[in-house]
């Protein structure tokens, strides 16, 4: 399986928040991301968390880290239609190649109108 | 503007046949990384090159090859040796803790 995990589907109506988790593996992971892509597209990079912070807000957008359960999410408010895509979370961790991206498997989010 | 410029955006190939796919950036990043993504899955890694002329094997490397002689370009090619080539390609390049920066992907069906 993935070493960042996340689950597959979420589904919420519009107006409502929603919430996206993942947990990832690496304790030393200094950034972690959060991406969208929508049908056909490449992937957008949402924004990202650095180890030392709790939260951190971007308009409709929180993101809540807790390092001790290695806990990541995403919460998106009074969510949209045009919401609806494909989420990934991504860990930073340094190898022998350099800093590189895990990314987990991504969360389809669904808002029905 | 800077960005990453895929192409084609659709490539079909026949049975047999290698095929290239482009991928240039003008962001002056070092690092750039090719992935594949099948149908409802996440992405996996096939080759990613750190600096030019260098480059390293990802978790699926096997039936493609890549080259890195300049520092914009990445090429991919699916050479026939790759059985299930038909999927979504996606490129990205790195230079920071600032996440990857993502091509719009070419979608490659085999035909």
């Amino acid at each position: 399986g993935e070493d960042v995990e996340q689950s597959l589907f979420l589904s919420v109506r519009e107006g409502d928040s929603s919430v996206i988790n993942c947990t990832y593996t690496d304790s030393s992971s200094t950034y972690l991301y959060w991406y969208k892509q929508e049908p056909g597209a490449g992937l957008q990079l949402l924004t990202y968390i650095f180890s030392n912070m709790d939260m951190k807000q971007d308009q409709r957008l929180t993101v809540l880290l807790n390092k001790k359960d290695k806990h990541l999410s995403l919460r998106i408010a009074d969510t949209q239609t045009g919401d609806s895509a494909i989420y990934f979370c991504a860990e930073l961790r340094n190898n022998n190649a350099g800093n590189m991206l895990t990314f987990g498997g991504g969360t389809r989010l669904m808002v029905k109108p | 503007d800077g960005g990453i410029t895929q192409s084609p955006k659709y490539l079909f190939r026949k049975e047999g046949q290698n095929v290239t796919l482009s991928c240039e950036q003008n962001l002056n990043h070092d690092a750039m990384y090719w992935y594949r993504q099948d149908p409802g899955q996440g992405l996996r890694l096939i080759y990613y090159s750190q600096i030019v002329n260098d480059f390293q094997k990802g978790d699926i490397a096997e039936g493609y090859s890549v080259s890195r002689e300049k520092k914009e370009s990445f090429p991919l090619t699916v050479t026939s040796a790759q059985k299930n080539p038909t999927a979504f390609y996606l490129c990205a390049s790195s230079n920071t803790f600032y996440g990857y920066t993502f091509g719009s992907g070419t979608r490659l069906t085999v035909v």
